[in-house]
């Protein structure tokens, strides 16, 4: 019972590097998300996908791009990797977009250098 | 905008007291849903448990309830008999049901329980 995939789990990259973070989940869920958790900043939503073939952003999207790629999958893509963009990323979902539970898969820890 | 507020960052209870997190919220909705979260050390994300906010009657699940109050637009979360493994961080959601879809988190509050 997978829930929600996300990858890689770690990644190292230089400044100006580009990267893209996986995520697909196997519960038919309609609606998926990223989050990014600091310290002290509990988590902010990046991008969200209320529906396969809709996204909007969330509170911080500023240096991110996001690709709704069927019904199961949604990617995040740092184009230009920054400093600032050093943090845990999350993927969720829910069945139920506003009202049901969120869930989360393990995250993923980028450092950029 | 929606709001979420948990103005503790760091708390400690003994193992088997009772401890309560607090979190306020800002909506001019009047349909909503508030969750709280675990976070433990292995970094996943688990529901704690859920209150919707036309019911009245506070949320429970076993050890752990809520006091909901609307109108103060408060949601702190008790922890009974809290158990070792009870340490993690504690986040407070918000979601409306306008359709915007989003899930609102506040800043956490980490929780250490004591042997």
């Amino acid at each position: 019972n997978a829930g929600v995939t996300q990858t890689p789990k770690f990644q190292v990259l230089k400044t100006g590097q580009s990267m893209t973070l996986q995520c697909a989940q196997d519960m038919n869920h309609n609606s998926m998300y990223w989050y990014r958790q600091d310290p002290g900043m509990g988590l902010r939503l990046i991008y969200y996908s209320a529906s396969e073939g809709t996204t909007d952003k969330g509170e911080v999207p500023n240096g991110y791009n996001v690709s709704r790629l069927n019904k199961r999958e949604f990617s995040l893509r740092l184009e230009s990797a920054a400093p600032s963009q050093t943090s845990v990323y999350f993927c969720a979902s829910s069945g139920y977009g506003g009202s049901g539970e969120l869930f989360f898969g393990e995250g993923s820890r980028l450092t950029v250098l | 905008a929606q709001t979420v507020t948990q103005s503790q960052p760091e708390m400690s209870v003994q193992e088997a007291e009772t401890v309560t997190l607090s979190c306020t919220y800002d909506t001019s909705e009047n349909n909503y849903y508030l969750f709280w979260y675990k976070q433990p050390p292995s970094r996943q994300m688990i529901l704690v448990i859920r209150q919707e906010a036309y019911k009245q009657q506070n949320a429970t699940e076993n050890r752990f309830s809520v006091n909901f109050q609307k109108a103060a637009k408060s949601f702190s979360l008790k922890i009974s008999d809290s158990q070792l493994g009870d340490t993690a961080m504690y986040f407070c959601a918000f979601t409306d049901t306008s359709g915007t879809y989003k899930y609102i988190f506040g800043t956490g509050t980490r929780l250490k329980v004591l042997a």
